[in-house]
């Protein structure tokens, strides 16, 4: 069964204090790896796109990262404004599958 | 260029009542895609159309729901008879393409069933 599974469901940083999370995916036939940002009341905002294993993205003080079984997102010196529940999807070229997300705050 | 717009942003209806939710995706976009989000789980996938077609219903369930996205207008996402049960943020997505690119998503339709 196809499956995402993301880690740790909620983490609390201090400001500047760099992390990672998790999303390990099992699906047949991975066509992307994607990562969103949601805000409360608010759809998935669109962070970055993975389609190799040992590809990396940046932008701003994320990291996306991706193997064959999982995919990181590294915080570096995150703000209190970084605070936001970040999902994962993996698209199998029927659908997207969802991780139940990493709910992130960021405290000053 | 406006994005994903759905509407309305809440809607409140009592059991046995319809609710139909609408969804304009962004300019240029064919592709659209309806998702269910439930209080600590993750977005659920419920169907996928183009234009007047149905293309991937899978996560629809079987009674009650429909969805269609005709050629002139918005997409709507219809529930019969509703119950409590599906009281959720329910979450339109488009894109230009099929899959392999980025979904651009709506703000939501909360839906409560008294």
């Amino acid at each position: 069964e196809d499956q995402v599974t993301q880690s740790p469901e909620a983490l609390r940083l201090q400001e500047g204090e760099s992390s990672s999370l998790n999303c390990s995916y099992t699906v047949s036939g991975l066509r992307g790896l994607f990562w969103y940002r949601q805000d409360p009341g608010k759809g998935p905002e669109f962070l970055f796109t993975l389609y190799s294993a040992g590809e990396e993205k940046e932008k701003e003080r994320l990291k996306a990262t991706l193997t064959k079984k999982e995919s990181f997102l590294h915080i570096t010196a995150p703000k209190p404004e970084d605070s936001a529940t970040y999902l994962c999807a993996a698209d199998t070229g029927n659908q997207f599958y969802f991780g139940t997300g990493t709910s992130l705050t960021v405290i000053p | 260029n406006a994005g994903v717009m759905q509407n309305p942003r809440h809607l409140v209806r009592r059991r046995g009542q319809e609710a139909r939710l609408r969804c304009s995706p962004m300019k240029g976009h064919s592709h659209v895609y309806w998702y269910r989000q439930l209080p600590e789980e993750g977005l659920k996938f419920m169907v996928y159309l183009q234009k007047e077609n149905i293309i991937d219903e899978s996560g629809m369930p079987k009674e009650r729901f429909s969805a269609e996205f005709p050629k002139e207008g918005p997409s709507i996402l219809r529930i019969q008879q509703v119950v409590r049960g599906d009281s959720a943020a329910y979450f339109c997505a488009s894109s230009p393409q099929a899959t392999n690119e980025k979904l651009f998503f709506g703000s939501g339709t909360q839906l409560s069933v008294l």
